[in-house]
């Protein structure tokens, strides 16, 4: 088993839609959890962090943690083109970060 | 603060030959890591410094990748004899100490083996 999960995807929104991407762990130790964008061909690009349950909120983007469901998700308000990218989910244990497979989103104009 | 810095960017190179990679981090951050990513993957997690000290190696790393950070400023990532499988982007991130301090990467460097 990974120590994050992804769905792969690709998922497709319209733009002005809310994009909902998810994440699961399986390492119940882990503390801090976070979104990073990437665009084809580019490095990972840190959007959002996390580290207590519930909601935080950034602009466009919430992050949502369920520490006992062991479950993080990303929304994305009014989408745009611009979203249209990979997304990663990482949680880091101690020293140790691990990245899911990443979230393929396009956003339809 | 210039973010993550990594060079060169791209490197073409024939199998069997040796290859160096560098990456500076960001000046005030103790933690650098090397990650490699390949085509619909995750970064896979290479190596770890905190400091001048190598503190953790992936297993399934080859003998063939070796990894230094002298001083504890900048990194080299070194692969020997290279083959094919290698091709991969190569990403360097560095971080503060502490487990709510995120990883800030590098624009990567593209190694392609032929």
């Amino acid at each position: 088993q990974k120590e994050v999960e992804q769905n792969s995807g690709p998922l497709s929104v319209p733009e002005g839609a809310i994009a909902s991407l998810n994440c699961t762990y399986s390492d119940r130790g882990s503390q801090s959890f976070f979104w990073y964008r990437q665009y084809s061909g580019k490095s990972p690009e840190l959007i959002m962090s996390i580290y207590s349950n519930g909601d935080k909120e950034d602009g466009r983007f919430t992050a949502q943690l369920n520490k006992a469901s062991q479950y993080v998700s990303l929304l994305i308000r009014d989408s745009q083109p611009s979203d249209s990218a990979t997304y990663l989910c990482a949680s880091c244990t101690g020293n140790q970060f691990y990245f899911g497979t990443g979230t393929s989103l396009t956003v339809i104009p | 603060d210039t973010g993550v810095s990594q060079n060169p960017r791209h490197k073409i190179t024939k199998r069997g030959q040796n290859v160096t990679f560098r990456c500076d981090p960001i000046s005030e951050h103790n933690r650098l890591y090397w990650y490699r990513q390949t085509l619909g993957q995750g970064p896979e997690f290479l190596t770890y410094f905190q400091n001048e000290a190598q503190l953790e190696k992936s297993r399934l790393l080859s003998d063939r990748f070796s990894a230094e950070r002298p001083k504890g400023s900048f990194s080299t990532l070194e692969i020997q004899r290279t083959e094919q499988g290698d091709s991969a982007m190569y990403l360097c991130a560095s971080s503060l100490l502490g487990d709510r301090s995120p990883l800030h990467f590098g624009n990567g460097t593209r190694l392609t083996v032929t």
